[in-house]
């Protein structure tokens, strides 16, 4: 099982859509969640961090998290055509904190 | 100019060459990395440094080394490198704080080996 595990994608939401992107992680001990956003070829931005269970609203994008369930989700309310993007969850993992295990990424596609 | 620079930013080589991909800093980060990027396998770690003389392997470190030169660089080297070794390779930095978690990237180096 990998650590990290999102789905590949291609998701394709119409613009003005919200987008659900969701994330799974195995280590129980894991404090610290993380989403960036990753254009084709260049590197990945930090959007949203979260450490709580719970909601975490920044702008239109929502980042919930629920450590019984070892779950991490990003949404996204009014999609843009500019959010087309691969997005990276990561996790804090085992050796020390700030040394994160990244997901394989699930690729956005917004269209208008 | 970019606070995690990373050179060359392209690179074609041959198989059996070394090559050195050559990271520095100016956020004044105590920790740097290295990442390898692959299609449908996402970011990897392959090195990972918390000072200078502290360095510590990743998930995937065979066939790589580095070198902590000062706080502020981090290198890694292909010794003798190979075609499974054709990636993206991100250099990252982060500060030890417990607040702001925050890894910073760098533009990232394309390495293809022939």
């Amino acid at each position: 099982q990998k650590e990290v595990e999102q789905n590949s994608g291609p998701l394709s939401v119409p613009e003005g859509a919200i987008a659900s992107l969701n994330c799974t992680y195995s280590d129980r001990v894991s404090q610290s969640f993380f989403w960036y956003r990753q254009y084709s070829g260049k590197s990945p931005e930090l959007i949203m961090s979260i450490y709580s269970n719970g909601d975490k609203e920044d702008g239109r994008f929502t980042a919930q998290l629920n450590k019984a369930s070892q779950y991490v989700s990003l949404l996204i309310r009014d999609s843009q055509p500019s959010d087309s993007a691969t997005y990276l969850c990561a996790v804090n993992g085992a050796g020390g904190y700030n040394k994160l295990i990244f997901g394989a990424g699930t690729r956005l596609a917004v269209h208008p | 100019d970019a606070d995690v620079t990373q050179t060359p930013r392209n690179r074609i080589t041959k198989t059996g060459k070394r090559i050195m991909l050559e990271c520095s800093q100016t956020k004044g980060h105590d920790r740097m990395y290295w990442y390898r990027q692959d299609p449908g396998l996402g970011l990897r770690l392959i090195y990972y440094s918390f000072d200078v003389k502290d360095i510590n392997k990743g998930e995937i470190s065979d066939g790589y080394s580095v070198s902590r030169q000062a706080q502020a660089k981090f290198s890694l080297s292909l010794e003798s490198a190979i075609p499974n070794q054709t990636a993206l390779y991100f250099c990252a930095t982060s500060n030890g704080e417990l607040s702001g978690n925050t890894i910073y990237f760098g533009e990232g180096s394309w390495l293809t080996v022939v």
